[in-house]
Protein backbone atom coordinates (compact mmCIF):
# COMPACT_ATOMS: atom_id res chain seq x y z
CA UNK A 1 0.00 0.00 0.00
CA UNK A 2 1.12 3.25 -0.92
CA UNK A 3 2.42 5.63 1.93
CA UNK A 4 3.82 9.12 2.60
CA UNK A 5 7.19 8.54 3.98
CA UNK A 6 8.98 10.68 6.79
CA UNK A 7 12.19 10.78 8.94
CA UNK A 8 13.28 11.35 11.35
CA UNK A 9 10.11 10.17 13.54
CA UNK A 10 11.27 12.00 16.67
CA UNK A 11 13.87 14.51 17.10
CA UNK A 12 15.09 15.96 20.31
CA UNK A 13 16.90 19.44 19.74
CA UNK A 14 18.06 22.53 21.71
CA UNK A 15 17.40 25.80 21.20
CA UNK A 16 19.21 27.92 18.60
CA UNK A 17 19.91 24.67 16.88
CA UNK A 18 19.10 23.47 13.22
CA UNK A 19 16.72 20.40 12.33
CA UNK A 20 15.51 19.19 9.39
CA UNK A 21 12.45 17.19 8.02
CA UNK A 22 12.59 14.77 5.50
CA UNK A 23 9.03 13.75 3.39
CA UNK A 24 8.43 11.76 0.22
CA UNK A 25 5.18 11.43 -0.81
CA UNK A 26 3.06 8.68 -2.37
CA UNK A 27 4.47 8.17 -5.97
CA UNK A 28 2.70 9.93 -8.75
CA UNK A 29 1.44 13.02 -5.96
CA UNK A 30 2.18 16.33 -7.41
CA UNK A 31 0.81 18.25 -4.30
CA UNK A 32 2.86 18.37 -1.38
CA UNK A 33 1.67 19.81 2.34
CA UNK A 34 3.93 20.08 5.29
CA UNK A 35 1.55 20.85 8.79
CA UNK A 36 2.25 21.42 12.22
CA UNK A 37 0.40 20.09 14.93
CA UNK A 38 0.34 21.35 18.11
CA UNK A 39 -0.95 19.49 21.48
CA UNK A 40 -4.44 19.10 21.91
CA UNK A 41 -5.22 21.32 18.13
CA UNK A 42 -5.58 20.48 14.62
CA UNK A 43 -3.24 20.57 12.11
CA UNK A 44 -2.29 24.32 10.33
CA UNK A 45 -1.07 24.26 7.01
CA UNK A 46 2.71 25.57 7.36
CA UNK A 47 3.29 25.35 3.03
CA UNK A 48 1.85 23.79 -0.06
CA UNK A 49 3.83 22.47 -2.95
CA UNK A 50 2.40 21.70 -6.44
CA UNK A 51 5.46 19.85 -7.91
CA UNK A 52 8.46 21.70 -7.12
CA UNK A 53 6.15 25.11 -7.04
CA UNK A 54 5.16 26.59 -3.49
CA UNK A 55 1.72 27.35 -3.98
CA UNK A 56 0.87 28.70 0.18
CA UNK A 57 3.58 29.35 2.40
CA UNK A 58 1.65 32.11 3.82
CA UNK A 59 1.72 30.59 7.42
CA UNK A 60 5.50 29.92 7.01
CA UNK A 61 7.61 31.83 9.48
CA UNK A 62 10.17 32.63 6.95
CA UNK A 63 12.45 34.08 9.62
CA UNK A 64 13.42 30.41 10.82
CA UNK A 65 11.51 27.77 8.48
CA UNK A 66 12.34 27.30 4.94
CA UNK A 67 11.22 24.68 3.30
CA UNK A 68 12.01 22.99 -0.79
CA UNK A 69 10.76 20.54 -3.28
CA UNK A 70 13.53 20.99 -5.96
CA UNK A 71 12.79 17.96 -8.19
CA UNK A 72 8.89 17.93 -7.38
CA UNK A 73 9.11 14.80 -5.26
CA UNK A 74 10.03 14.67 -2.06
CA UNK A 75 10.65 17.89 0.23
CA UNK A 76 13.16 19.04 3.38
CA UNK A 77 11.35 21.56 6.07
CA UNK A 78 13.99 23.43 7.79
CA UNK A 79 14.47 25.33 11.56
CA UNK A 80 16.95 27.56 11.99
CA UNK A 81 17.47 28.22 14.84
CA UNK A 82 14.75 26.75 16.56
CA UNK A 83 13.18 27.54 19.74
CA UNK A 84 11.22 26.40 22.61
CA UNK A 85 7.60 27.17 20.71
CA UNK A 86 8.70 24.82 18.16
CA UNK A 87 7.97 22.18 19.92
CA UNK A 88 4.84 19.75 18.14
CA UNK A 89 4.43 17.19 15.55
CA UNK A 90 5.05 17.92 11.72
CA UNK A 91 3.39 16.26 9.57
CA UNK A 92 3.47 15.91 5.64
CA UNK A 93 0.94 15.13 3.76
CA UNK A 94 0.11 14.43 -0.20
CA UNK A 95 -2.58 14.29 -2.26
CA UNK A 96 -2.38 13.71 -6.38
CA UNK A 97 -3.24 16.83 -7.53
CA UNK A 98 -4.25 18.87 -10.57
CA UNK A 99 -4.40 15.54 -12.83
CA UNK A 100 -7.10 13.91 -10.85
CA UNK A 101 -10.60 14.30 -10.09
CA UNK A 102 -11.85 17.04 -7.92
CA UNK A 103 -12.36 14.48 -4.84
CA UNK A 104 -8.30 12.97 -5.97
CA UNK A 105 -7.52 16.38 -5.87
CA UNK A 106 -8.42 17.46 -2.60
CA UNK A 107 -8.03 14.25 -0.35
CA UNK A 108 -5.07 14.42 1.68
CA UNK A 109 -3.16 11.31 3.29
CA UNK A 110 -0.44 11.76 6.18
CA UNK A 111 2.64 10.42 7.16
CA UNK A 112 3.78 9.16 10.38
CA UNK A 113 4.92 12.58 11.41
CA UNK A 114 7.95 13.80 13.27
CA UNK A 115 7.79 14.84 17.12
CA UNK A 116 9.94 17.80 17.33
CA UNK A 117 11.10 18.32 21.01
CA UNK A 118 12.88 21.75 21.49
CA UNK A 119 14.78 22.07 25.18
CA UNK B 1 -14.52 32.99 15.19
CA UNK B 2 -13.31 29.65 14.47
CA UNK B 3 -13.77 28.55 10.92
CA UNK B 4 -14.37 24.68 11.90
CA UNK B 5 -15.19 24.49 15.00
CA UNK B 6 -16.13 20.89 17.39
CA UNK B 7 -16.07 20.13 20.79
CA UNK B 8 -13.03 18.90 22.58
CA UNK B 9 -15.04 16.21 24.82
CA UNK B 10 -14.38 13.60 25.72
CA UNK B 11 -17.60 12.04 24.31
CA UNK B 12 -17.74 8.83 26.14
CA UNK B 13 -19.92 6.03 24.98
CA UNK B 14 -20.51 2.35 26.12
CA UNK B 15 -19.13 -0.17 23.67
CA UNK B 16 -22.06 -1.62 20.83
CA UNK B 17 -23.42 2.38 21.38
CA UNK B 18 -23.76 4.75 18.35
CA UNK B 19 -21.30 7.62 18.58
CA UNK B 20 -22.28 11.23 17.19
CA UNK B 21 -19.77 13.23 16.71
CA UNK B 22 -20.31 17.50 15.54
CA UNK B 23 -18.81 19.74 13.52
CA UNK B 24 -19.92 23.00 12.19
CA UNK B 25 -18.40 25.23 9.99
CA UNK B 26 -17.84 28.89 8.83
CA UNK B 27 -17.10 29.42 4.84
CA UNK B 28 -20.50 29.21 3.03
CA UNK B 29 -18.72 28.61 0.01
CA UNK B 30 -16.88 25.22 1.10
CA UNK B 31 -17.45 22.61 -0.94
CA UNK B 32 -15.42 19.90 0.62
CA UNK B 33 -15.50 17.99 4.12
CA UNK B 34 -13.42 15.09 6.06
CA UNK B 35 -13.69 13.22 8.93
CA UNK B 36 -9.78 12.05 10.01
CA UNK B 37 -9.07 9.75 12.71
CA UNK B 38 -6.06 10.24 14.94
CA UNK B 39 -5.03 8.20 17.88
CA UNK B 40 -2.77 9.30 20.53
CA UNK B 41 1.13 10.00 19.05
CA UNK B 42 0.25 9.53 15.96
CA UNK B 43 -1.10 11.18 12.22
CA UNK B 44 -4.50 11.52 11.07
CA UNK B 45 -5.77 8.62 9.19
CA UNK B 46 -8.69 9.21 6.87
CA UNK B 47 -12.22 8.34 7.45
CA UNK B 48 -14.50 9.57 4.90
CA UNK B 49 -14.49 12.50 2.62
CA UNK B 50 -18.45 14.20 1.96
CA UNK B 51 -19.45 16.82 -0.35
CA UNK B 52 -23.04 16.27 -1.23
CA UNK B 53 -26.12 17.24 1.46
CA UNK B 54 -27.16 14.13 2.69
CA UNK B 55 -25.87 10.90 4.19
CA UNK B 56 -22.97 8.75 3.41
CA UNK B 57 -21.95 5.63 4.64
CA UNK B 58 -19.10 3.13 4.64
CA UNK B 59 -19.67 0.41 6.66
CA UNK B 60 -20.05 1.77 10.29
CA UNK B 61 -19.75 5.55 9.95
CA UNK B 62 -22.16 7.28 8.36
CA UNK B 63 -21.03 11.38 7.21
CA UNK B 64 -24.27 13.63 7.32
CA UNK B 65 -23.93 17.05 5.58
CA UNK B 66 -25.71 19.70 5.38
CA UNK B 67 -24.60 22.76 3.85
CA UNK B 68 -28.01 25.03 4.54
CA UNK B 69 -26.93 24.70 8.59
CA UNK B 70 -22.63 24.84 8.01
CA UNK B 71 -23.05 20.81 9.74
CA UNK B 72 -21.42 18.13 9.44
CA UNK B 73 -21.40 15.21 11.64
CA UNK B 74 -19.90 11.53 12.08
CA UNK B 75 -22.08 9.09 13.40
CA UNK B 76 -19.85 5.65 14.59
CA UNK B 77 -22.58 2.53 14.65
CA UNK B 78 -21.29 -0.37 17.03
CA UNK B 79 -18.76 1.84 18.67
CA UNK B 80 -15.55 -0.46 19.53
CA UNK B 81 -13.02 0.47 22.35
CA UNK B 82 -10.30 0.49 19.22
CA UNK B 83 -12.63 2.95 18.17
CA UNK B 84 -11.38 5.28 21.19
CA UNK B 85 -9.08 8.16 19.51
CA UNK B 86 -9.46 12.22 18.38
CA UNK B 87 -11.93 12.72 15.36
CA UNK B 88 -10.91 15.43 13.62
CA UNK B 89 -13.24 17.51 11.24
CA UNK B 90 -11.70 19.37 8.17
CA UNK B 91 -13.07 21.53 5.74
CA UNK B 92 -11.76 23.19 2.38
CA UNK B 93 -11.57 26.64 2.67
CA UNK B 94 -10.15 29.65 0.00
CA UNK B 95 -8.83 26.06 -1.44
CA UNK B 96 -7.10 25.20 1.73
CA UNK B 97 -7.94 22.05 4.06
CA UNK B 98 -8.79 23.98 7.63
CA UNK B 99 -9.07 21.42 10.66
CA UNK B 100 -10.79 21.60 14.06
CA UNK B 101 -9.25 21.00 16.59
CA UNK B 102 -10.54 17.50 17.38
CA UNK B 103 -13.40 15.48 19.29
CA UNK B 104 -12.05 13.08 21.79
CA UNK B 105 -13.82 9.80 21.99
CA UNK B 106 -13.37 7.50 24.54
CA UNK B 107 -15.05 3.87 24.31
CA UNK B 108 -15.81 1.66 27.28
CA UNK B 109 -16.07 -1.92 27.35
Amino acid sequence: EAEVAQSPRYKITEKSQAVAFWCDPISGHATLYWYRQILGQGPELLVQFQDESVVDDSQLPKDRFSAERLKGVDSTLKIQPAELGDSAMYLCASSLGLTGTHTEQETQYFGPGTRLLVL
Amino acid sequence: QKEVEQNSGPLSVPEGAIASLNCTYSDRVSQSFFWYRQYSGKSPELIMSIYSNGDKEDGRFTAQLNKASQYVSLLIRDSQPSDSATYLCAVTSFQKLVFGTGTRLLVSP
